[in-house]
């Protein structure tokens, strides 16, 4: 199956630095990739819907100054958490919905990133 | 609005049979998931359902009701590593986004 890789796994930031977290599709392209953020004992909550060449659609609630997201290419999505707050501290995951062109229907998740922001 | 309930938390012994439901009301509907997910790791697929009726693979089973806004999570023969959270989501009918349930976190039991 298609394969999302999430870069780093896991990151230890202090509090009001920026961090950028990297989603690649390694062997489909994915015009459109999703950003959720888990915290502890609770579901996946999505942030934002990644699009190749325009802007990011952000759900309501979710900061689209501080959460910036850039989707640079048709294998590359990344989220920069800007002025990182321990409040940001969560558990980072980005999905691709099926490669177009192939029998599915599947969202391929990436193996998220932990953010601790001390 | 999108609102998609599962059950916090549920127990169950090795080797038995256990159902999580899930109930949902949102704007659009172009199928069901269901993903198990082990604590500090992605979401695993399980099954998907868009048509009414039951979808059985191995020890797994969904159902679905759309009239309802309902489904089920049906497990067999349960085992130990069966414990995990399990996540209903319903993907929105425009841009394939998929919305989460809270998830159900299910303790298996020797």
């Amino acid at each position: 199956g298609a394969v999302v890789s999430q870069h780093p796994s896991w990151v230890i930031c202090k509090s009001g630095t920026s961090v950028k977290i990297e989603c690649r599709s390694l062997d489909f392209q994915a015009t459109t990739m999703f950003w959720y953020r888990q915290f502890p004992k609770q579901s996946l909550m999505l942030m934002a819907t990644s699009n190749e060449g325009s802007k990011a659609t952000y759900e309501q609630g979710v900061e689209k100054d501080k959460f910036l997201i850039n989707h640079a290419s048709l294998t590359l999505s990344t989220l920069t958490v800007t002025s990182a707050h321990p409040e940001d501290s969560s558990f980072y995951i980005c999905s691709a919905p099926t490669p177009s062109g192939r029998a599915g229907y599947e969202q391929y998740f990436g193996p998220g990133t932990r953010l601790t922001v001390t | 609005g999108q609102n998609i309930d599962q059950p916090t938390e549920m127990t169950a012994t090795e080797g038995a049979i256990v159902q999580i439901n899930c109930t949902y009301q949102t704007s659009g509907f172009n199928g069901l998931f269901w993903y198990q997910q082990h604590a500090g790791e992605a979401p695993t697929f399980l099954s998907y359902n868009v048509l009414d009726g039951l979808e059985e693979k191995g020890r797994f089973s969904s159902f679905l009701s759309r009239s309802k806004g309902y489904s089920y999570l049906l497990l067999k023969e349960l085992q130990m590593k069966d414990s995990a959270s399990y996540l209903c989501a319903v993907r929105d009918s425009s841009a394939s986004k998929i919305i989460f349930g809270s998830g159900t976190r299910l303790s298996i039991r020797p």
